[in-house]
């Protein structure tokens, strides 16, 4: 099966603080993406990454930022985190060309205090 | 880049059909229709997918009109398990691939 694990499920931080949250998958997935949820809001893309080093702004990319080094982690930054941040984040992958499923992970709940 | 619009929600018995409409109009030629469900406190889940053929496989079947401006998802004997938020999606193309877009989805509650 394929495995998508995003490093944690639950995080409290500090506002202004660096936030790293990370992203592993196991199938050798080209896309990788970063979405977030809120309540009326669905889930709507911040970042994807469709190969290594290369990156997409999704909608709403304004206080974030991505690093994909290697083919099987994609992480989402969040330079100087602030409360409306708060939110649950999740990440999928998928085999490029699109005409795939995409598999998530369980989400990251961050609280930005 | 198409749009979808959705029921914010239904309701469904238990054992019964859920049927789950969506509208696509400005779909492209090229676009496909996906449907994922979000059961709660997990990650999306893909369901199917479809381009003009209508699909069916062990979870759900896909119903898209010949016009392909709207599309049905069916679940033929909802169960409880099924209370979900269920997005249907087209898939939009970029210069660098093809990114997934969801809308609001709608909230199945299936009720005993």
């Amino acid at each position: 099966d394929v495995k998508v694990t995003q490093s944690s499920r639950y995080l409290v931080k500090r506002t202004g603080e660096k936030v790293f949250l990370e992203c592993v998958q196991d199938m050798d997935h080209e896309n990788m993406f970063w979405y977030r949820q809120d309540p009326g809001l669905g889930l709507r893309l911040i970042y994807f990454s469709y190969d290594v080093k290369m990156k997409e702004k999704g909608d709403i990319p304004e206080g974030y930022s991505v690093s994909r080094e290697k083919k099987e982690r994609f992480s989402l930054i969040l330079e100087s985190a602030s409360t409306n941040q708060t939110s649950m984040y999740l990440c999928a992958s998928r085999i490029g060309g699109g005409d795939t499923e995409a598999f998530f992970g369980q989400g990251t709940r961050l609280t930005v205090v | 880049d198409a749009k979808t619009t959705q029921p914010t929600s239904m309701d469904c018995a238990e054992g019964r059909a859920a049927n789950l409409p969506c509208n696509h109009s400005t779909i492209s030629g090229n676009e496909d229709v996906y449907w994922y469900r979000q059961i709660h406190s997990q990650g999306p889940q893909y369901i199917i997918h479809g381009l003009k053929n209508n699909e069916t496989n062990e979870m759900a079947s896909l119903i898209i009109t010949e016009d392909r401006k709207s599309s049905t998802l069916i679940l033929p004997h909802a169960t409880l398990r099924d209370t979900a938020v269920y997005y249907c999606i087209v898939r939009v193309a970029s210069n660098a691939g093809n990114m997934l877009t969801f809308g609001g989805g709608t909230r199945l509650m299936v009720k005993p």
